[in-house]
């Protein structure tokens, strides 16, 4: 079912490293590509987002790369502090229907 | 309220047991999303709604599970005959039309005991 796969599961970095969390889908459909935020007993939260028209968007310190012909995208954490540490989500959808998810990354940024 | 509220929080529910977990959109989103997290993994899509109608239904795990909408705002997932491996968080999110920042509540945790 998992048609958004997601690596590393887990990853440490120092505060002040990049922190580089990596997807990949199947379905071409797929126009909206975003990364969620999440934090222990809370729902996710929308990071950032791109589509499929530009290869890069960054806002602040995060940065999506986005590769359609490899159906692949990413998201740099520049400058990792340790309030970043959480679990990240990318997921894909179509407009307006369902998002799906991959399976997360758990980011520890050590002080 | 300003976001997305989901109650209960947690409920504990005896294997066999019906439940209904209730969620609050954003007002005047017209999407409306649940989701099942298990532990560690990320949110599985379950069901769609657009206003009252759900579109989309295809994650739902088994007939034991039910969802509705029926006056286009205030949505409830009902789950029958609660079994262990229905023990998860459940998300419910909500967008407006024609946009895709979806907004998630804090979720409802069901253990099945």
């Amino acid at each position: 079912q998992q048609q958004v796969k997601q690596s590393p599961q887990s990853l440490i970095v120092q505060k002040g490293g990049i922190s580089i969390i990596n997807c990949a889908y199947e379905n071409t459909a797929f126009d909206y590509f975003p990364w969620y935020q999440q934090f222990p007993g809370k729902g996710p939260a929308l990071l950032i987002a791109i589509r499929p028209d530009v290869s890069e968007k960054k806002e602040g310190r995060f940065t999506i790369s986005f590769n359609k012909s490899a159906k692949q995208f990413s998201l740099h954490i520049m400058d990792s502090q340790p309030g970043d540490s959480a679990t990240y989500f990318c997921a894909a959808s179509r407009l307006n229907n369902d998002m799906r998810f991959g399976a997360g990354t758990r980011l520890t940024v050590k002080p | 309220g300003a976001g997305v509220s989901q109650s209960p929080r947690y409920k504990v529910a005896k294997r066999g047991q019906d439940v209904a977990l209730r969620c609050d959109p954003i007002s005047g989103h017209v999407s409306l999303f649940w989701y099942q997290q298990a532990l560690g993994q990320g949110p599985e899509f379950l069901t769609y709604f657009q206003n009252e109608a759900q579109l989309d239904k295809s994650g739902l795990p088994s007939d034991r599970f039910f969802a509705e909408r029926p006056e286009g705002s205030v949505s409830t997932l009902k789950i029958q005959r609660t079994q262990q491996e229905d023990s998860a968080v459940y998300l419910c999110a909500s967008s407006l039309l024609g946009t895709t920042e979806a907004f998630f509540g804090q979720g409802t945790r069901l253990t099945v005991v």
